[in-house]
């Protein structure tokens, strides 16, 4: 079965801490991963894939395929990084367009 | 550019009514996506059109159906109206391939 997985509802860390969120998928063959966040009142947004390789607003994520997790890292996090982030994976047999959600993750950053 | 809209932004049915949800995608792309989001989870893959052709079904009832017109807007109807249908409506559209732009949803309440 396709599943992802994010096994924690709310993360909560003071400004400059590190942060890792975590991601958890179960699929057959090489996965597709993404990571979408939503700031407050604003609309669901692209933050990064996996095959880009790239690093967004100081974030990263890397597939790892032994633990099948693509957790996402910032070293530093900032009072803006607060909001919902979803992990997603691209369905098998689907496009870009047919993802499968995990339940999000809340960030809250204090100050 | 607006980018994805959809409407209306909130509505209130009955058990057993139908309801039609609209949605424009940014100009330009050709691929259309629904999503349904109960609350506390994270969206589900309901379907996808490319080029006016179903491309993906999600796993939801026959209740649901979805088309895209020639201007590649889409509508999303479900009948017979339950409660358990309450939940936030997201479409969003991309190239294809390509990044998921969503849009604001529609919020359904089901009385």
């Amino acid at each position: 079965a396709q599943r992802v997985t994010q096994p924690e509802k709310l993360l909560s860390v003071f400004k400059g801490a590190p942060v890792e969120l975590k991601c958890n998928y179960s699929y057959s063959g090489s996965p597709e991963l993404f990571w979408y966040v939503q700031y407050s009142r604003q609309r669901l947004q692209l933050l990064l894939r996996h095959i880009s390789r790239e690093s967004i607003k100081g974030f990263t994520a890397d597939l790892n395929k032994g633990e099948t997790s693509f957790h996402l890292k910032k070293p530093f996090a900032q009072e803006e990084d607060s909001a919902m982030y979803y992990c997603a994976l691209k369905a098998y047999g689907g496009s870009q367009g047919n993802l499968i959600f995990g339940k999000g993750t809340k960030l809250s950053v204090k100050p | 550019d607006a980018g994805v809209t959809q409407s209306p932004t909130h509505l209130i049915k009955t058990r057993g009514q139908h309801v039609t949800l609209r949605c424009s995608p940014i100009s330009g792309h050709k691929s259309v996506s629904w999503y349904q989001q109960v609350l506390g989870q994270g969206p589900q893959f309901i379907f996808q059109y490319y080029e006016k052709e179903e491309r993906g079904r999600g796993n939801f009832p026959d209740r649901f159906s979805a088309r895209q017109f020639p201007n590649y807007s889409s509508e999303l109807n479900v009948n017979a109206l339950l409660l358990g249908d309450s939940a936030l409506y997201l479409c969003a559209s991309s190239l294809e391939p390509g990044e998921l732009f969503f849009g604001e949803g529609s919020r359904l309440t089901v009385l």
